[in-house]
């Protein structure tokens, strides 16, 4: 069985300030994970991948399958970065294509005061 | 924004009552799926397709029932046999593939209310 673990429902911090929005997961075989966003009166979207090893408005993810984590960090948060963030992992088959369907953490609200 | 639509925006509903929720999309993809998000536990999924005529359930399908006759559309039916319907439902959709291209791409939502 899959699982994510998102250990914050709520995360506060000021403007500028350092940011990490915690993941743990288990899962037998190769992940995939990523990072989506919803922000405010809008759609669910995604963020970031792995895979990808990409930034995305100053966030980075990095993948530790030692620690079974992937933890999503950006050193100076803005206000616009407030939102509902959640981590999702999905698994990847020997010949690299993806098995489609992605089991959810329970999500993180992340609010950047002013 | 189209690509991937979903009617109602709310949903009432009466004990007892069936109800279907519609999910389109637009965008060609091979698979469709629909997820319940309920505070506090994230999104959990329902149902999937990959594949017209095909679909698996996912790890809360009690309750409800799917179907994938066209490649446009999974409507999603809430029977009375659901226990605890009221939610935000979420309906979304990707190509099949390489796990390089694995992303969905999800619908604005429609929120059932029981009465």
């Amino acid at each position: 069985a899959q699982r994510v673990t998102q250990p914050e429902k709520l995360l506060s911090v000021f403007k500028g300030a350092p940011v990490e929005l915690k993941c743990n997961y288990s899962y037998s075989g190769s992940p995939e994970l990523f990072w989506y966003v919803q922000y405010s009166r809008q759609r669910l979207q995604l963020l970031l991948r792995h895979i990808s090893r990409e930034s995305i408005k100053g966030f980075t993810a990095d993948l530790n399958k030692g620690e079974t984590s992937f933890h999503l960090k950006k050193p100076f948060a803005q206000e616009e970065d407030s939102a509902m963030y959640y981590c999702a992992l999905s698994g990847r088959r020997a010949g690299g294509t993806s098995y489609g369907k992605l089991t959810f953490g329970q999500g993180t609200i992340l609010t950047v005061h002013p | 924004d189209g690509g991937i639509t979903q009617s109602p925006k709310y949903l009432f509903r009466k004990e007892g009552q069936n109800v279907t929720l519609s999910c389109e999309q637009n965008l060609n993809h091979d698979a469709m799926y629909w997820y319940r998000q309920d505070p506090g536990q994230g999104l959990r999924l329902i149902y999937y397709s990959q594949i017209v005529n095909d679909f698996q359930k996912g790890d809360i399908a009690e309750g409800y029932s799917v179907s994938r006759e066209k490649k446009e559309s999974f409507p999603l039916t809430v029977t009375s046999a659901q226990k605890n319907p009221t939610a935000f439902y979420l309906c979304a959709s990707s190509i099949t593939g390489l796990a390089e291209y694995n992303e969905q791409f999800f619908g604005p939502g429609t929120r059932l209310t029981v009465l």
